[in-house]
């Protein structure tokens, strides 16, 4: 079975700079997908980023970007200039590539434990 | 569009009650789960299921059980509710499985005592 992994319970970042959120995962597939979910304060999760296992190119978007580095099977998100509003609990989740019910696999989520982010002033 | 609803958002329940959620999304997603966050756990699949009128076993299903008698609704039950089931539940949907962005509903705190 697939395990994902956040080694750290709480972060914190000032204002305007920079902080990284670790993740590592365990598979034996070679082709899945990595995503990286936020859950602000009104619980409400949210896609920040997406990275499928087969694209070497980290992917980004806006001040949201992954360090994706197969072989050790870790995948990071760096946030850029931080803002109050990047407050949240993150979560780390795999996929892997599966097939329909009536083939006996199906492709569903596997979550981290999250990562608590506090923004100061 | 409305996206995925949850109904209730809060319920307590006895020892021994029953209950189900309902979730519906308006998405026209064939893929529907449900999960609990408990805390310290992150999230847990329950139940999914991957078209109308199908469903299967995710990683916690003791003590649930799930219908998807219309593309739009996936409804979980509990029979005789326990202390351990109390959690925070989200239902999500998505286009083609776990591949894809799931798109997550507003959640339900249920309390057992």
């Amino acid at each position: 079975a697939q395990t994902v992994t956040q080694s750290q319970p709480e972060m914190s970042v000032q204002e305007a700079e920079t902080v990284t959120l670790s993740c590592t995962y365990d598979t034996s597939e070679s082709d899945y997908y990595l995503f990286w979910y936020k859950q602000p304060p009104s619980r409400q999760m949210i896609l920040v980023i997406r990275q499928e296992a087969y694209k070497q190119q980290n992917a980004t978007e806006n001040r949201f970007s992954v360090n994706f580095q197969k072989a050790a099977k870790s995948f990071s998100l760096k946030i850029s200039d931080s803002q109050l509003g990047d407050a949240a609990m993150y979560f780390c989740a795999y996929s892997n590539r599966g097939l329909r019910l009536d083939t006996g696999t199906a492709s569903k989520l596997t979550f981290g434990t999250g990562t608590r982010l506090q923004v100061t002033l | 569009n409305a996206g995925v609803t949850q109904t209730p958002k809060f319920r307590v329940l006895k020892t021994g009650q029953s209950m189900t959620l309902l979730c519906a999304q308006d998405m026209n997603h064939e893929y529907m789960y449900w999960y609990r966050q408990d805390p310290g756990m992150g999230l847990r699949l329950i139940h999914y299921s991957v078209g109308e009128g199908t469903t299967a076993k995710g990683e916690v299903p003791d003590g649930y059980n799930v219908s998807r008698l219309k593309k739009q609704n996936f409804l979980l039950g509990l029979e005789s509710a326990a202390p351990s089931q109390t959690s925070v539940y989200f239902c999500a949907s998505s286009y083609s499985g776990g591949i894809d962005e799931q798109f997550f509903g507003p959640g339900t705190r249920l309390t057992v005592l």
